[in-house]
């Protein structure tokens, strides 16, 4: 069992609607989770940061983590054509030099 | 530069033959990232440098992978005998303090697209 779990997808919403992306993780250690957005053939970007369990509102995005579940998800209201993109989910343990665990991606398009 | 500089952003090489990948971070990051992408297979942890510390080679998958970083600022991805199971994304990303502490996460460059045929 690989430490971090995301469906690949792909995902095809229509515009306007609510996307839900998720992670499942092993390590229970686990205490920093992050959302990253890949446009196609750029490198990733730093959506969302969340440390231990709850949730975090920024604009259209929220992220959530339930640490007794082992489960991470980030909900996408009123989605874009511009938000189609692969999202990767990314954890760590501690804040030292630990380099953080990414989950596959998954790819999403929203179609107009 | 305002951002992670990687080059080349394509690369295609002979199997068996030495590649060298650079990565610019951005000025003052201390923390240094390469991370390996592969189709279906998500980032893949490679090696890690942090301000004047040993690197972290445990994610380096096999010895013909090494890695140096010069004077804290450039550092050089060397693949040597390429393999076709090479061919990959090679991103490069660099942050203000390493680990998942820093809230400002990682700044990735674009990648190097490596191919080996």
């Amino acid at each position: 069992q690989k430490e971090v779990e995301q469906d690949p997808g792909p995902l095809s919403v229509p515009e306007g609607a609510i996307v839900s992306l998720n992670c499942t993780y092993s390590n229970s250690a686990f205490q920093y989770f992050m959302w990253y957005r890949q446009y196609s053939r750029k490198g990733p970007e730093l959506l969302m940061y969340t440390y231990s369990s709850g949730n975090k509102e920024d604009g259209r995005f929220t992220a959530q983590v339930d640490k007794s579940s082992k489960y991470i998800s980030l909900f996408i209201r009123d989605s874009q054509p511009s938000d189609s993109a692969t999202y990767l989910c990314a954890m760590s343990w501690n804040s030292g030099n630990t380099p953080l665990v990414f989950g596959k991606g998954t790819r999403l398009s929203v179609i107009a | 530069g305002a951002g992670v500089s990687q080059s080349p952003s394509n690369k295609v090489t002979e199997k068996g033959k030495d590649v060298e990948l650079r990565c610019d971070p951005i000025s003052g990051h201390t923390a240094l990232y390469w991370y390996r992408q592969s189709l279906g297979q998500g980032l893949e942890f490679l090696i890690y440098f942090q301000g004047n510390s040993a690197p972290d080679k445990s994610g380096l998958p096999s010895d013909r992978f090494s890695a140096e970083r010069t004077g804290g600022s450039v550092s050089t991805l060397t693949i040597q005998r390429t393999q076709q199971e090479d061919s990959a994304v090679y991103l490069c990303a660099s942050s203000l303090a390493g680990g998942a502490g820093n809230t400002y996460g990682y700044t990735f460059g674009s990648g190097t697209r490596l191919t080996v045929v």
